[in-house]
């Protein structure tokens, strides 16, 4: 089984800390993505990576960044948390023309 | 941009019946998918369309696509009480991998 697996499942972090969520996929899949789910808005595309050190933006990329050193990894980074970024944030991968995996979801809230 | 709209976004239905929730997207894709979520869960992939006059089927559930109509339907038959949950549909652009998703409809089935 393909398997998403990010690093928390809850998250509490304060006002103007930095931020990371790893995730990680085992299947060496080429794109990695970050969303972030809130009530009424749906799922959001933060940011995006077609390949190792590469990266796009997504809809929503103020206030993130992203770094991906190696295939498997994928890491969101809020470079100085605030309260509007309290949500659920999922990872996903995939391969070309198959199923998009997610992993579990991190449910951060800032304080 | 691609635009993707469901409707219903809330559905609520009794045991027994059966009901369709529709996907309409902007642009053409070649690519179709379709997520269930439970409360506080991740997304469960359930259907990956990718060409016109597509049809699958697992259990209650038949998705199908229409990429002229631009459309693709989740028909579900004999609802039971497991089906409630949310379910999305997601569509990838064609130049890329990154998934703009629906709104989400909300479904509950009741006794």
């Amino acid at each position: 089984d393909v398997k998403v697996t990010q690093s928390s499942r809850y998250l509490v972090k304060r006002t103007g800390e930095k931020v990371f969520l790893e995730c990680v996929q085992d299947m060496d899949h080429e794109n990695m993505f970050w969303y972030r789910q809130d009530p009424g808005l749906g799922l959001r595309l933060i940011y995006f990576s077609y390949d190792v050190k590469m990266k796009e933006k997504g809809d929503i990329p103020e206030g993130y960044s992203v770094s991906r050193e190696k295939k498997e990894r994928f890491s969101l980074i809020l470079e100085s948390a605030s309260t509007n970024q309290t949500s659920m944030y999922l990872c996903a991968s995939i391969a070309s023309n198959t199923e998009a995996f997610f992993g579990q979801g991190t449910r951060l809230t800032v304080v | 941009e691609l635009k993707v709209e469901q409707n219903p976004l809330f559905l609520s239905m009794q045991e027994g019946k059966n009901y369709t929730i529709y996907c309409n997207y902007s642009t053409t894709s070649d690519r179709l998918y379709w997520y269930r979520q439970d409360p506080g869960k991740s997304l469960e992939s359930l259907f990956v369309l990718l060409s016109n006059g597509a049809v699958k089927q697992e259990g209650r559930l038949m998705a199908s696509l229409d990429t002229k109509a631009r459309l693709s339907t989740l028909h579900i038959t004999a609802a039971v009480h497991d089906l409630s949950a949310t379910y999305f549909c997601a569509l990838a652009s064609n130049s890329g991998y990154a998934l703009n998703f629906g709104k989400g409809t909300s479904l509950l089935v009741t006794p």
